[in-house]
């Protein structure tokens, strides 16, 4: 079974700090997903990466793939109220047959 | 507006009763997946459909069942609910894994009593 950890598994920062979030496996990836969920709904894609060493920037996100396809981090640069959720990582390997493995989570709580 | 719409958002079983939890998605996706979401373990597979016709286990499937309808329909039943199958079922489909996003329903909170 593949594994994704998380870490931190909590974080309340105040509005305009700083902040990094970790997804780390021993298994390789084929691609790999950040999903946010907010309180009572389903998560959201925020981005894929597929190659290793990869990163993308969404505004104020920033996430890189590791360069061996089994780690990923999200930085989140001046945090704000409506960053708010629970960030879910999640891999993909082509050879399982149409399944992500997700992480464990990392809950985010930003205030004023 | 297009995606996955699942039902019903809430649910009280007693133990021992049984249930059909429903999932659509009018996106022509061809692969449709059941989740269970539990405090501190993230998102954990019950079931998949990688395409119409075809269903598999994934890690969590004993107490569970499921149906491909049809392309846009994937239902999961619960036959005799437990205590440990109080969760928050998610749905969710794709059209090709590793290159789009998960697009999930919003939900269906269930408590067995």
């Amino acid at each position: 079974t593949q594994l994704l950890e998380q870490s931190p598994q909590f974080l309340s920062i105040q509005e305009g700090e700083n902040l990094t979030v970790y997804c780390n496996s021993s298994s390789v990836f084929s691609s790999l997903q950040w999903y946010r969920q907010e309180p009572g709904e389903g998560p959201v894609l925020l981005v894929t990466v597929v190659t290793g060493g990869e990163v993308k920037k969404l505004k104020r996100l920033t996430f890189q793939f590791g360069d061996a396809r089994k780690d990923s981090s999200l930085h989140i640069t001046a945090a704000q109220p409506g960053d708010t959720g629970l960030y879910l990582c999640a891999g993909a390997n082509t050879g399982t047959a149409s399944k992500l493995t997700f992480g464990t989570g990392t809950r985010l709580q930003v205030t004023l | 507006n297009a995606g996955v719409t699942q039902t019903p958002k809430f649910q009280v079983l007693k133990t021992g009763q049984s249930m059909t939890l429903q999932c659509a998605q009018d996106m022509n996706h061809n692969s449709m997946y059941w989740y269970r979401q539990d405090p501190g373990m993230g998102l954990r597979l019950i079931y998949y459909s990688a395409s119409e016709g075809t269903t598999d286990k994934g890690e969590v499937p004993n107490g569970y069942n499921v149906s491909r309808l049809n392309k846009r329909e994937f239902s999961l039943r619960l036959e005799s609910a437990a205590p440990s199958q109080t969760s928050v079922y998610f749905c969710a489909s794709i059209a090709r894994v590793g290159y789009y996003g998960y697009t999930f329903g919003s939900g269906t909170r269930l408590t067995v009593v």
